[in-house]
C-alpha cells in the first residue's frame, strides 16, 4: 500500500545546473500532477499528466521547465539552468482518474530543492 | 485578485475551543472545493471535501456559499492535534488541477 513517493528529498545545487526530479504514484492511477511550494506560498500548479492525452502545462513558470511521464507511471521534472527563484518544495500527486471533484489528490512527500 | 484568498491567521486557540475559517475564491466556474491540511514541513492531506449543501466529518463542518464565491471550515472542540495549516483548494478551469490557498495557521494550546 504504498503512497506517493518522490525523490530525492533534498536537493542542493548551483544555480546555472540542471536538475531530474523524480515521481512515483500510486499504483493504479491514472493522473499525476506536480506543483511546488514556495516559503510563505501556496502550492503552485505546474502540470498534469491523465492517462495517454497530451499533458496540461500551463502552469510551468518557463521553458526551463519540462515533464515527462514513462509508460503511465513515473513522472520526472527537469529544471534547467536553475536560477535562485527556483528554490522551492515541488511536490508531486496522483489520483485515480482525473476528474474534477470526483477523486482525492494524493501527495508525495516532496523535494525540497535550494538552489544557491 | 488571487485565485484564493485566505486569512494566514496564526489563530490561537486553548483546547476545546471553536474555530472558524473563510476562504474566498475569484473563478466563478470553480466546481469542486476542498480543505487540506498541512503539518509543518509535511505534505498537503485532503480534510473533507465541501459541498453546496454542507457537510459534516465528526468535529468539522463546511460550508460552501457560491453566490458569495466563499468557503468555511468550522472546528468545534479543538484538540492539541489539530494544530496544522488549513488550505483551501479550488479546482482550476480545467477542473483537474488544483488551486490553493495560502493557508490559515492554526496553534491548538493547552
Amino acid at each position: 500500500g504504498a503512497g506517493v513517493s518522490q525523490s530525492p528529498s533534498n536537493k542542493v545545487t548551483e544555480k546555472g545546473k540542471d536538475v531530474e526530479l523524480r515521481c512515483d504514484p500510486i499504483s493504479g492511477h491514472t493522473a499525476l500532477y506536480w506543483y511546488r511550494q514556495s516559503l510563505g506560498q501556496g502550492l503552485e500548479f505546474l502540470i498534469y499528466f491523465q492517462g495517454n492525452s497530451a499533458p496540461d502545462k500551463s502552469g510551468l513558470p518557463s521553458d526551463r521547465f519540462s515533464a515527462e511521464r514513462t509508460g503511465g507511471s513515473v513522472s520526472t521534472l527537469t529544471i534547467q539552468r536553475t536560477q535562485q527563484e527556483d528554490s522551492a518544495v515541488y511536490l508531486c500527486a496522483s489520483s485515480l482518474a482525473g476528474l474534477a471533484g470526483a477523486d482525492t489528490q494524493y501527495f508525495g512527500p516532496g523535494t525540497r530543492l535550494t538552489v544557491l | 485578485r488571487k485565485e484564493v484568498e485566505q486569512d494566514p491567521g496564526p489563530f490561537n486557540v486553548p483546547e476545546g475551543a471553536t474555530v472558524a475559517f473563510n476562504c474566498t475564491y475569484s473563478n466563478s466556474a470553480s466546481q469542486s472545493f476542498f480543505w487540506y491540511r498541512q503539518d509543518c514541513r509535511k505534505e498537503p492531506k485532503l480534510l473533507m471535501s465541501v459541498y453546496s449543501s454542507g457537510n459534516e466529518d465528526g468535529r468539522f463542518t463546511a460550508q460552501l456559499n457560491r453566490a458569495s464565491q466563499y468557503i468555511s471550515l468550522l472546528i468545534r472542540d479543538s484538540k492539541l492535534s489539530d494544530s496544522a495549516t488549513y488550505l483551501c483548494v479550488v479546482n482550476r478551469d480545467s477542473g483537474y488541477a488544483l488551486n490553493f490557498g495560502k493557508g490559515t495557521s492554526l496553534l491548538v494550546t493547552p
